[in-house]
């Protein structure tokens, strides 16, 4: 069974502050790396994509990936409290499907 | 607006009672999943199907079933439900190797 590791939590920021989230992998051949956020008791949403290793920045959002550690990272600049939420590391294993980490709390302090 | 919608959003019924919960998506596209969610269980996938009249196991298949007759449409059954299939129920799709969309998720419970 391939897996995909993440701290649960919860992670405390005070509100301004870079959030990091960290996720590993096990499966060498994932291609496709996909962070989620959910609310409690909402569907979760795409907030970012990455399929090459490096950075992708997307306004407050930045993706880092590390094929050779088996390394995805979320960095959150200027963190809200808006941002408190569930964050999911999803990893393409094959086809189609995604195996899904179970998930890191972040909590936004103002 | 691209969407996957399900219905019902919320369904309280009782075990042994047959239900279907439906998805649908309106982006053509190719792959669906269902999910569920339990606490402390993450997102687990229950059948995927990667094109009409093709599906497939997940990792928790047993007591749910699907059929894929049409591209949009991804009904989940339950034939016979039972307390442990509460859960929050989500319908998801994707083209190939791309983010998969959820819908709003389904609120189960079976007494």
């Amino acid at each position: 069974q391939k897996e995909v590791e993440q701290n649960s939590g919860p992670l405390s920021v005070p509100e301004g502050a870079i959030a990091s989230l960290n996720c590993t992998y096990s499966d060498r051949g994932s291609q496709s790396f996909f962070w989620y956020r959910q609310y409690s008791g909402k569907s979760p949403e795409l907030i970012m994509s990455i399929y090459s290793n490096g950075d992708k920045e997307d306004g407050r959002f930045t993706a880092q990936l590390n094929k050779a550690s088996q390394y995805v990272s979320l960095l959150i600049r200027d963190s809200q409290p808006s941002d408190s939420a569930t964050y999911l590391c999803a990893v393409n294993e094959y086809g189609n499907k995604l195996v899904f980490g179970a998930g890191t709390i972040l909590r936004v302090k103002s | 607006e691209a969407q996957v919608t399900q219905n019902p959003r919320y369904l309280i019924t009782v075990t042994g009672k047959k239900l279907t919960v439906t998805c649908s998506q309106n982006m053509n596209h190719e792959y669906m999943s269902w999910y569920r969610q339990d606490p402390g269980l993450g997102l687990r996938q229950i059948y995927y199907s990667m094109n009409v009249e093709v599906t497939d196991k997940g990792d928790v298949p047993e007591g749910y079933k699907v059929s894929r007759k049409e591209k949009r449409n991804f009904p989940l059954i339950l034939e016979s439900p039972s307390p442990n299939q509460t859960s929050l129920y989500f319908c998801a799709s994707s083209n190939p190797g791309s983010a998969q969309y959820f819908g709003p998720g389904t609120r189960l419970t079976v007494l």
